[in-house]
């Protein structure tokens, strides 16, 4: 099925630094969300996102709705070790409900 | 806390035994839910729409006959994989949308067919 286009597909960081990832798509959706999947666990809601341009908070996190609609990025600022995971973006277009994943990033420290 | 839960969290069958997985919304009722699976290092894929009230719909390439969809009230759909096989072995994950706005994903069931 369609996947967006999401990078990197991993990344290591180290405590402190901020981290950037983001989401593409050849086409518009209505609505951008962005989870973090822990091993063994389902995807738990990070931002939402529901309009064009729409710059969002959540504590350390910043994701921001593309003017295009056509994308997303998600920042983590000064990460800290459970920072570490899966991190999807999912998309929604205007008709309809179902969600669009990004293939996700994957977050690891560096030893 | 969790808005959406799932039962069991793992179950290990034999192959050819049918296994029943379920997905309820905690603090809200929700018309649809959907079924994903999703293999180890891989994203999320959508297997289902679960219809409170009338048939799922599957997406390309899923089996109907082989899982089964059940949305019998508002907070409850079921997933059973009939004569489950070693392939099946996988990580089934559940979601509602609670409002207009906002899905939310149950914390998975992990499948193993012996």
């Amino acid at each position: 099925g369609q996947q967006l286009n999401q990078s990197p597909q991993s990344m290591f960081i180290q405590e402190g630094e901020d981290v950037s990832m983001n989401c593409t798509s050849s086409s518009i959706f209505n609505t951008w969300l962005w989870y973090k999947q822990d091993p063994g666990e389902g995807p738990v809601l990070l931002i939402a996102l529901y309009k064009a341009g729409e710059l969002t908070s959540n504590g350390r996190l910043t994701a921001q709705f593309g003017i295009t609609r056509k994308d997303s990025f998600l920042n983590i600022s000064a990460s800290i070790p459970s920072d570490v995971g899966i991190y999807f973006c999912a998309g929604r277009k205007a008709a309809g409900n179902k969600l669009t994943f990004g293939g996700g990033t994957r977050v690891l420290v560096k030893p | 806390g969790a808005v959406v839960s799932q039962h069991p969290s793992r179950v290990i069958c034999k192959s050819g035994t049918s296994v029943k997985i379920e997905c309820r919304s905690l603090d809200f009722q929700a018309t649809t839910m959907f079924w994903y699976r999703q293999f180890p290092k891989q994203s999320l894929m959508l297997m289902a729409t679960s219809n409170e009230g009338s048939k799922a719909t599957y997406e390309q390439g899923v089996e109907k006959d082989k899982f089964l969809i059940n949305h019998a009230s508002l907070t409850l759909s079921t997933l059973t994989v009939t004569s489950a096989h070693p392939e099946d072995s996988s990580f089934y994950i559940c979601s509602a949308w609670r409002g207009e706005d906002t899905q939310y994903f149950g914390p998975g069931t992990r499948l193993t067919v012996l």
